[in-house]
């Protein structure tokens, strides 16, 4: 049982490149997150899928594009990196468990995208 | 905009109690009060929640003022892997939606 994994775990990009940052998680649940964390602040919610089919948006969701490809996965674009996207992104999921009204989010370890 | 606010900082002593507020004056109350803490760059970590009532768990203690505008999470005997930023955040406790992390505060465990 692995839990939240995403891949890859570093990466650099020039301005312009883009790239598709994966996560998966394996415990079955419904809702899938994407944040960033930039130098010494907290997290930012980029976008959020409560169950497969459906996304929204979050607090800084502009420059990035998402899919939830399966109840599993969940994956977020760049199109156009820009240096303003550099940043830890980190990915989470949640699930309506346990005793009534328990909505802990579990996260994956981050991927760390610099773009120069 | 995060619903909490929380200091941006604190210290306190190893073997001491941590208590850490934070203010979430416009809670509703389908709101539940959630802490997560993140240790050095890993990812964050769920500690407890609570709605109204006190709860306890083998990692902390969660106390929610009456008419449940603050709360304190209380780590009763810190240790320096305790050391890390704590955030404190509100969301419906029946549905799932937007969940948003503050700044945190930096707790500082001194040896």
């Amino acid at each position: 049982n692995a839990g939240v994994t995403q891949t890859p775990k570093f990466q650099v990009l020039k301005t312009g490149q883009s790239m598709t940052l994966q996560c998966a998680q394996d415990m079955n649940h419904n809702s899938m997150y994407w944040y960033r964390q930039d130098p010494g602040m907290g997290l930012r919610l980029i976008y959020y899928s409560a169950s497969e089919g459906t996304t929204d948006k979050g607090e800084v969701p502009n420059g990035y594009n998402v899919s939830r490809l399966n109840k599993r996965e969940f994956s977020l674009r760049l199109e156009s990196a820009a240096p303003s996207q550099t940043s830890v992104y980190f990915c989470a999921s949640s699930e309506l468990v346990g005793r009534p009204n328990s909505y802990e989010q579990y996260f994956g370890p981050g991927t760390r995208l610099t773009v120069t | 905009d995060a619903k909490t606010t929380q200091p941006p900082s604190m210290d306190c002593a190893e073997g001491r109690a941590a208590n850490l507020p934070c203010n979430h004056s416009t809670i509703s109350g389908n709101e539940y009060v959630y802490w997560y803490r993140q240790i050095h760059s890993q990812g964050p970590q769920y500690i407890i929640h609570g709605l109204k009532n006190n709860e306890t768990n083998e990692m902390a203690s969660l106390i929610i003022t009456e008419d449940r505008k603050s709360s304190t999470l209380i780590l009763p005997h810190a240790t320096l892997r305790d050391t890390a930023v704590y955030y404190c955040i509100v969301r419906v406790g029946w549905r799932d939606d937007k969940i948003i992390f503050g700044k945190g505060t930096r707790l500082h465990i001194l040896p």
